[in-house]
């Protein structure tokens, strides 16, 4: 069964980076039948898309965050990771990593991991 | 990006009633469409994807229909467990946006 788990600290601090890193168990990142992508949510804004990255190496990321995020996948220790420069209080949020069927069209999510809520304070 | 307006915001239904929750697209979006259940403190779960295409395990009693800007989640008769949080997620293009969420009370 597969499962997906976002690790990486709670607390970041203004203007730092926000790195977290989701592992997969239970399937392969390096399926080509699938992407890997970030969501997060907050209260005020719901539900926000943030990239999605497959293991050959194509991504797709939402242009209100391109220009501070990086996305990478480790096919040997079958993880995925963001990371978000720059972080303002705007960023925090409970973020979610998840899988992309890419048949039919690519961009419903259909497993989730269980979410890591992030804080942004000095 | 494509706005996506779902409505009402806050349903109170009783267990039996037949529910109806509207998302509304700011352009077309053809068919692609997808609708989440999220439960108090837990992830979003996959209900419907193409509109009108049940994930496996999914019960029945949920169903999609629409196309083009106006879509709908019908759920058949209410159950207890269907307290939750419904969206609706365009993914007809970048980037993908998802509904405000409509919060479904058991009355």
């Amino acid at each position: 069964q597969l499962q997906l788990q976002e690790s990486g600290p709670g607390l970041v601090k203004p203007s730092e980076t926000l790195s977290l890193t989701c592992t997969v168990s239970g399937g392969s990142v390096s399926f080509s039948s699938f992407y890997w992508g970030w969501v997060r949510q907050t209260p005020g804004k719901g539900l926000e898309w943030i990239g999605s990255i497959h293991h050959s190496g194509y991504t797709y990321q939402n242009p209100s965050l391109k220009s501070r995020l990086t996305m990478s996948i480790d096919t040997s220790k079958n993880q995925f990771s963001l990371s978000l420069s720059s972080v303002t209080a705007a960023d925090a949020a409970v973020y979610y990593c998840a899988r992309l069927p890419n048949w039919g069209a690519l961009g419903r999510f259909d497993s989730w991991g269980q979410g890591t809520p992030v804080t942004v304070s000095s | 990006d494509i706005q996506m307006t779902q409505s009402p915001s806050t349903l109170s239904a009783s267990v039996g009633d037949r529910v109806i929750i509207t998302c509304r697209a700011s352009e077309s979006i053809t068919s692609w469409l997808a609708w989440y259940q999220q439960k108090p403190g837990k992830a979003p779960k996959l209900l419907i994807h193409k509109t009108s295409s049940l994930e496996s395990g999914v019960p029945s009693r949920f169903s999609g229909s629409g196309s083009g800007t106006e879509f709908t989640l019908t759920i058949s008769s209410l159950q207890p467990d269907d307290l939750a949080t419904y969206y609706c997620q365009q993914y007809y293009t970048y980037p993908y946006t998802f509904g405000q969420g409509t919060k479904l009370e058991i009355k």
